[in-house]
């Protein structure tokens, strides 16, 4: 089993739809969560990080933590064409180190 | 935001030649870099990772005598890819907590393209 998974898409969204993307870990001692972006031919960058259950809002984006399920998610509202990118969910496990998952491709339609 | 570096950002080498890769944080000082590798259409691979003053932490399957990792200063790390093969094309990142104690929060570089012909 994969520390950090996601499903590798692609998510297809209409424009202006909310695109939801999920995160599921393995390691119950996590602490922190993260989201990067990352677009074509370019490296991530960091867009939402999370740390206590509920939901955090940053703009259009909302990330979402459940611990005892251990899954993590991003939505995306009013998505835009500009959004399109692959998502990935990084988490920062008790050994130190952060754990990205294999990435979320989104295409968002005009 | 913070603001990592790489040189260069792509290279064309010749197989069995050696390739360097630098990264800088510009405005921070990293006493940790990570080094990542990408290939096309799959996920981020961590190398290793670069520590300040002492050697660096590799990754299972990671080969150190082939990518040799020093981390000179406090804004400075560079990857040597050694005598490179084509299988060793791949897209290299680099990345720096801004803050030691928070290591999920990372700054990446723009990347390296390498090519091995």
């Amino acid at each position: 089993q994969k520390e950090v998974e996601q499903n590798s898409g692609p998510l297809s969204v209409p424009e202006g739809a909310i695109a939801s993307l999920n995160c599921t870990y393995s390691d119950r001692g996590s602490q922190s969560f993260f989201w990067y972006r990352q677009y074509s031919g370019k490296s991530p960058e960091l867009i939402m990080s999370i740390y206590s259950n509920g939901d955090k809002e940053d703009g259009r984006f909302t990330a979402q933590l459940n611990k005892a399920s251990q899954y993590v998610s991003l939505l995306i509202r009013d998505s835009q064409p500009s959004d399109s990118a692959t998502y990935l969910c990084a988490v920062h496990n008790a050994g130190n180190m952060l754990t990205f998952g294999g990435g979320t491709r989104l295409m968002v339609k005009p | 935001g913070a603001v990592v570096s790489q040189h260069p950002s792509w290279v064309i080498c010749k197989s069995g030649t050696s390739v360097k890769i630098e990264c800088r944080s510009l405005d921070f000082q990293a006493t940790t870099m990570f080094w990542y590798r990408q290939f096309p259409k799959q996920s981020l691979m961590l190398m290793a990772t670069s520590n300040e003053g002492s050697k660096a932490t590799y990754e299972q399957g990671v080969e150190k005598d082939k990518f040799l990792i020093n981390h000179a200063s406090l804004t400075l790390s560079t990857l040597t890819v050694t005598s490179a093969h084509p299988e060793d094309s791949s897209f290299y990142i680099c990345s720096a907590p801004l803050t030691s104690g928070m290591v999920g929060e990372q700054y990446f570089g723009p990347g390296t393209r390498l090519t091995v012909t």
